[in-house]
């Protein structure tokens, strides 16, 4: 069964430093997404990206993150100077183009900003 | 933003007991998600519901979309020890077809 993976599980950082989270999608799909799960919080949604551009972002995205498509497989995440508050699980989920909106996870990265 | 109010928060039960839990909004959302989360694990989808009444079952779990739209619940019928984790619902508020929000989970553990 295809499935989302990510790299790499856990990642630690010091603070201020760039960081690139990396994510296989499922191979049909169309459709990218970035969430974020702080420790014994909900998870929330940070960006959704779709034919080469970001469709949708939150709040929480803002100027010191970044995403792209580099090749054919990959969907990276940039986190380009961590502060001690960007530690959380990161997933990364993907969805088909259709109406089916059901979004699939990866296994996550534990970013540790120290 | 949207806010998705799951309960209960946690629950406690015994091993072939059926489990319900639920979610509610104040808005109308118009795709309800169910996901189970293990420890140090992505969320894995259970069940989608697309329409205002849809009844859909997944095995032991059923769930339903609830007809005004602002509510979902989830049954879990005979439960066994591998039940245990988060539960979290999950939609897409009106306005948005991408951007899931998430109901704070349900902890459920299954006693032996």
């Amino acid at each position: 069964e295809p499935e989302v993976t990510q790299t790499p599980s856990h990642q630690v950082t010091q603070m201020g430093q760039e960081v690139i989270l990396r994510c296989v999608p499922i191979s049909n799909h169309l459709y990218f997404y970035w969430y974020r799960q702080i420790l014994g919080q909900k998870v929330e949604f940070l960006v959704s990206f779709y034919n080469n551009e970001i469709s949708e972002k939150s709040e929480i995205f803002d100027d010191q993150f970044s995403v792209e498509r580099p090749d054919g497989s990959n969907f990276t995440l940039k986190i380009r100077s961590t502060k001690l508050e960007d530690s959380a699980m990161y997933f990364c989920a993907s969805s088909t183009e259709g109406g089916d909106y059901e979004q699939y996870f990866g296994p996550g990265t534990r970013l540790t900003v120290t | 933003g949207q806010q998705l109010n799951q309960s209960p928060q946690s629950m406690f039960i015994q091993e072939g007991e059926d489990v319900s839990m639920n979610c509610t909004s104040s808005s109308i959302f118009n795709t309800w998600l169910w996901y189970k989360q293990d420890p140090g694990e992505g969320p894995v989808l259970l069940i989608a519901l697309y329409k205002a009444g849809e009844l859909t079952s997944n095995g032991r779990l059923t769930a339903q979309f609830g007809i005004t739209r602002k509510d979902s619940f989830l049954n879990i019928s005979a439960s066994i020890p591998s039940d245990v984790g988060i539960y979290f619902c999950a939609g897409f508020p009106s306005g948005s077809a991408r951007q899931l929000t998430f109901g704070s989970g349900t902890q459920l553990t299954v006693l032996p």
